[in-house]
């Protein structure tokens, strides 16, 4: 079992949309929780933080639900721009290293 | 600021070869982390260097290796390369172990 898990994918959704992405992680001492967007063939980049009290950033919400070790990103309103990979990351071990789920790609169309 | 930088972009090799990759860390950080991410996946990590030790490394072989030097740049080098090693190698420097910045990444491809 991969320590962190994503929704499998491809989500296709009209410009507009509200889209959700559920991840839920395995490993319990998991310190800190994250959303990285990752372009097609670039470099992942950090989307939000992930708390247990949720937390919003314009059309971007994310929430951590440490009982059911079960994270969430909400878009709301989608764009064109949106349009990327999403990835669930745990943070944690001796090496404070981030583990990485597969992504989940969002295409948003016009 | 300069970021993190890394080189080469993208680099052809054949199996049983070795390669050499290296990172520039951003300005003011001093660890650097290593990461493999093979196409449809998300980044694995490698291992991790701090402040010259390596600090940390995950479920890779010892054929892959790495050095940091005293301006906190790293290499990585993978001896014996297999097909599998064909991937996005991601390199992210952070300052004390905080919240990594990543470079654009080396593509390399096992021929």
């Amino acid at each position: 079992r991969k320590e962190v898990e994503q929704d499998p994918g491809p989500f296709n959704v009209p410009e507009g949309a509200t889209v959700a992405f559920n991840c839920t992680y395995s490993n319990s001492a998991s310190q800190s929780f994250f959303w990285y967007r990752q372009d097609c063939r670039k470099e992942p980049k950090l989307l939000m933080s992930v708390y247990s009290s949720g937390n919003e950033d314009g059309r971007f919400t994310a929430q951590l639900n440490r009982a059911s070790q079960y994270i969430s990103l909400l878009i709301r309103d989608s764009k064109l721009s949106d349009s990327a990979t999403y990835l669930c990351v745990a943070l944690g071990g001796s090496a404070r290293q981030l583990t990485f789920g597969s992504g989940t790609q969002l295409t948003v169309l016009p | 600021e300069t970021g993190v930088t890394q080189s080469p972009t993208h680099l052809i090799k054949t199996r049983g070869q070795q390669v050499t990759l290296r990172c520039s860390s951003q300005s003011g950080h001093n660890t650097v982390s290593w990461y493999q991410q093979a196409l449809g996946q998300g980044p694995q990590f490698i291992f991790q260097y701090y402040r010259e030790e390596e600090n940390g490394r995950g479920n890779f072989p010892p054929r892959f290796s790495g050095l940091q030097f005293p301006n906190y740049s790293s290499e990585l080098n993978v001896n014996a390369l297999e097909l599998d090693d064909s991937a996005l190698y991601l390199c992210a420097s952070s300052r004390d172990r905080g919240q990594p910045t990543f470079g654009d990444g080396t593509r390399l491809s096992i021929l």
